[in-house]
C-alpha cells in the first residue's frame, strides 16, 4: 500500500492566519481525501482532490476557507484560510484505490489555533 | 441515509482481557464493513475488513463478522494487550461508493 509523508505534524497558529498542510505521496493515485477529525470526534470529509480538476467538497465546507491543490498524482496541498479557534482539530490526508481496498492515511497534522 | 454507531468509550480493560466493540450500521444497499485503529500521534491504519454478509475479517488477533441479520460487525480480541491501546473506527462503504461513513470512534485503554 501506499505511504504518505504528511507535514508539518503539529502547528500552533495566530487566528486570522493560513496554514498549509501538504501531502507527498510514494506512489501515483487518482484520488485523496482531506479529512477533520475535531477533538474526540470521527472523521469529516472536507473534499476530494483529483489530479486535473477541481477539489469536490462536502457539504459545510467551501473552497475559500479550505483551497485544494493537486498540481500532480503524488501530491497535494490543502490550506486552512483566515484561521479561528474552531479550525482547531486534526487534519489528514488519505489516498486508495476504493474503499474496499482500504485506504492510507497520513499521520495528520494538529492544529492549534490562538 | 447510511450510518455507523459504536460503542461509547472508553472502554478500560485490564491485560489479557477479551475485548468487544459493537458497531451497527444502517445502510440501503450491501456495503463493505472496515475496522480502523488509530494508534496515539498516528494516522488510521486499516485494522480488518468485510465485504459480504458472513464474511470474517482478522488480523492481529482482532476478529469481526459481517452479520447481515442484525446489521453488526463487533470487533472482538480474546486477549488484549498494553500496545492495543487506541482509538477504533468502524466504517462502511456502500457499493459503488468510494467514501466511507465512519463511527464516531472508541477509546480503548489497557491496562498492565
Amino acid at each position: 500500500s501506499a505511504v504518505i509523508s504528511q507535514k508539518p505534524s503539529r502547528d500552533i497558529c495566530q487566528r486570522g492566519t493560513s496554514l498549509t498542510i501538504q501531502c507527498q505521496v510514494d506512489s501515483q493515485v487518482t484520488m485523496m481525501f482531506w479529512y477533520r477529525q475535531q477533538p474526540g470526534q470521527s472523521l469529516t470529509l472536507i473534499a476530494t482532490a483529483n489530479q486535473g480538476s477541481e477539489a469536490t467538497y462536502e457539504s459545510g465546507f467551501v473552497i475559500d476557507k479550505f483551497p485544494i491543490s493537486r498540481p500532480n498524482l503524488t501530491f497535494s496541498t490543502l490550506t486552512v484560510s483566515n484561521m479561528s479557534p474552531e479550525d482547531s482539530s486534526i487534519y489528514l490526508c488519505s489516498v486508495g484505490l476504493s474503499a474496499d481496498y482500504g485506504y492510507t492515511f497520513g499521520s495528520g497534522t494538529r492544529l492549534t489555533v490562538v | 441515509g447510511d450510518s455507523v454507531t459504536q460503542m461509547e468509550g472508553p472502554v478500560t480493560l485490564s491485560e489479557e482481557a477479551f475485548l468487544t466493540i459493537n458497531c451497527t450500521y444502517t445502510a440501503t444497499g450491501y456495503p463493505s464493513l472496515f475496522w480502523y485503529v488509530q494508534y496515539p500521534g498516528e494516522g488510521l491504519q486499516l485494522l480488518l475488513k468485510a465485504t459480504k454478509a458472513d464474511d470474517k475479517g482478522s488480523n492481529k488477533g482482532f476478529e469481526a463478522t459481517y452479520r447481515k441479520e442484525t446489521t453488526s460487525f463487533h470487533l472482538e480480541k480474546g486477549s488484549v494487550q498494553v500496545s492495543d491501546s487506541a482509538v477504533y473506527f468502524c466504517a462502511l462503504s456502500d457499493e459503488g461508493n468510494y467514501q466511507l461513513i465512519w463511527g464516531a470512534g472508541t477509546k480503548l485503554i489497557i491496562k498492565p
